[in-house]
């Protein structure tokens, strides 16, 4: 089966800079990569996607990057604030035409202010 | 607007006491899904339907069942629940069709303390 892992597990950061985190993927198969960001207390949300068939997309201040050579992708968020503190999960889909998602392990992003 | 909607958003039981745990949407997705969460941790499947076809994980303890009486409506039932089964229970909604990508929407969830 697949196995998605997410790094760092935590990041802090500083009000205004950017913040990167990454995940790589086991099978080649995956072809759907979604970021949730989840909230002390809250439910998972999408914020951004991508398809195996694009490399980068771009969403305001977040960005997804998809290395499917080194299968591996990234979530870019620049000019960081405060409200992005939470935690975000990578996941992937796809694999073996399966479409339950690998999520990662997540990774605590601490933006101080 | 909620289109997934957990009750209760908080859940006290006693040690093997057996507790109901619901889900509704109105998306009207085919595929419905609980997930387990633990601090800190990445949320863990549980099961899923696929319309009406029930998918256990291989992992999931016989402790927990589910059911699914129509499209808009998920339970979970836990027979007697331990210490470990303190968590956060999420339900989750997808519509999976073709090549369409399985964006997930998730309820707010339910907090399950044991006694």
């Amino acid at each position: 089966g697949e196995n998605v892992e997410q790094h760092p597990s935590t990041l802090s950061v500083q009000e205004g800079d950017s913040a990167v985190i990454k995940c790589t993927y086991s099978d080649s198969a995956s072809n759907y990569f979604p970021w949730y960001k989840q909230e002390l207390g809250k439910r998972p949300q999408l914020i951004i996607d991508i398809r195996s068939n694009v490399g980068e997309k771009k969403d305001q201040r977040i960005a997804v990057t998809l290395n499917k050579t080194a299968k591996h992708f990234s979530l870019h968020i620049t000019e960081t604030q405060p409200e992005d503190s939470a935690v975000y999960f990578c996941a992937a889909t796809g694999s073996g035409g399966s479409y339950i998602p690998t999520f990662g392990r997540g990774t605590s992003l601490i933006v101080h202010p | 607007d909620a289109m997934v909607i957990q009750n209760p958003r908080y859940q006290v039981t006693q040690f093997g006491k057996p507790v109901t745990l619901s889900c509704s949407q109105t998306l009207n997705h085919n595929v419905m899904y609980w997930y387990q969460q633990k601090s800190s941790q990445a949320p863990k499947l549980l099961f899923h339907y696929y319309d009406k076809d029930f998918n256990n994980e291989a992992d999931t303890p016989d402790n927990f069942q589910s059911r699914r009486p129509n499209t808009s409506f998920c339970f979970l039932d836990i027979r007697s629940p331990g210490l470990g089964d303190a968590a956060m229970y999420l339900c989750a909604t997808s519509r999976v069709a073709g090549t369409t990508k399985n964006i997930q929407y998730f309820g707010a969830g339910t907090r399950l303390s044991v006694l």
